[in-house]
């Protein structure tokens, strides 16, 4: 069964630095998630993306945030100048389509910051 | 705003007793709704689906859940657990009228069974 693929499974970063985490969707879903999910709180929505714009961004999703689809496959959520708050697992999900479409999750990378 | 409420952050249930986990929502309009399962150290898995069909929806593993709209609720269960079914078990909700399909969380609950 086709997967999402996330890489790095674990980032560790010092406070200030930019990380980018990467997925690679299920390859013929048109929509792009990115959720989070801080220890020990619920799951949280990030950024939705299809056609290659943001559909939709959470108020966590600020100017630190950016997503992209630099090509055919992959899928990445940059932070820049990472913060202590920002360590978390982060998740990407990809689906067929919106709303009814359920959407398939990656494994998560855990972001470390130091 | 739309909510999603998970009765009970934590549920133990012997082997082969019921497994009952709860989900509430608060929109007046019925969401989508959804639940996934989320192993140790690995994503989250789609169980089961509701989307204003039956209203009685069967998953993966043996589970299934009932959509009540006059309760607003989503409430997963499984007649007989089994140890596999331990995990960390997520309801989400995505609303119909929204054209990203962001899936709201409930705060999840983790299911222990004892042998």
């Amino acid at each position: 069964e086709p997967e999402v693929t996330q890489t790095p499974s674990h980032q560790v970063t010092q406070m200030g630095q930019e990380v980018i985490l990467r997925c690679v969707p299920i390859s013929n879903h048109l929509y792009f998630y990115w959720y989070r999910q801080i220890l020990g709180q619920k799951v949280e929505f990030l950024v939705s993306f299809y056609n290659n714009e943001i559909s939709e961004k959470s108020e966590i999703f600020d100017d630190q945030f950016s997503v992209e689809r630099p090509d055919g496959s992959n899928f990445t959520l940059k932070i820049r100048s990472t913060k202590l708050e920002d360590s978390a697992m982060y998740f990407c999900a990809s689906s067929e389509g919106a709303g009814v479409q359920p959407q398939h999750f990656g494994d998560g990378t855990r972001l470390s910051i130091l | 705003a739309q909510s999603v409420t998970q009765l009970g952050s934590h549920v133990s249930v012997s082997e082969g007793a019921l497994v009952l986990l709860r989900c509430n929502y608060s929109s007046s309009v019925p969401p989508y709704l959804f639940w996934y399962v989320q192993y140790p150290n690995q994503g989250l898995q789609l169980l089961l689906k509701y989307t204003s069909a039956a209203t009685l929806v069967k998953g993966i593993n043996g589970f299934e859940a009932e959509f009540k709209k006059s309760e607003t609720s989503f409430h997963l269960t499984k007649p007989s657990a089994h140890m596999s079914d331990a995990a960390e078990y997520f309801c989400a909700v995505s609303d119909p009228g929204n054209q990203g399909g962001k899936l709201i969380f409930g705060q999840g609950t983790e299911l222990s069974v004892k042998p």
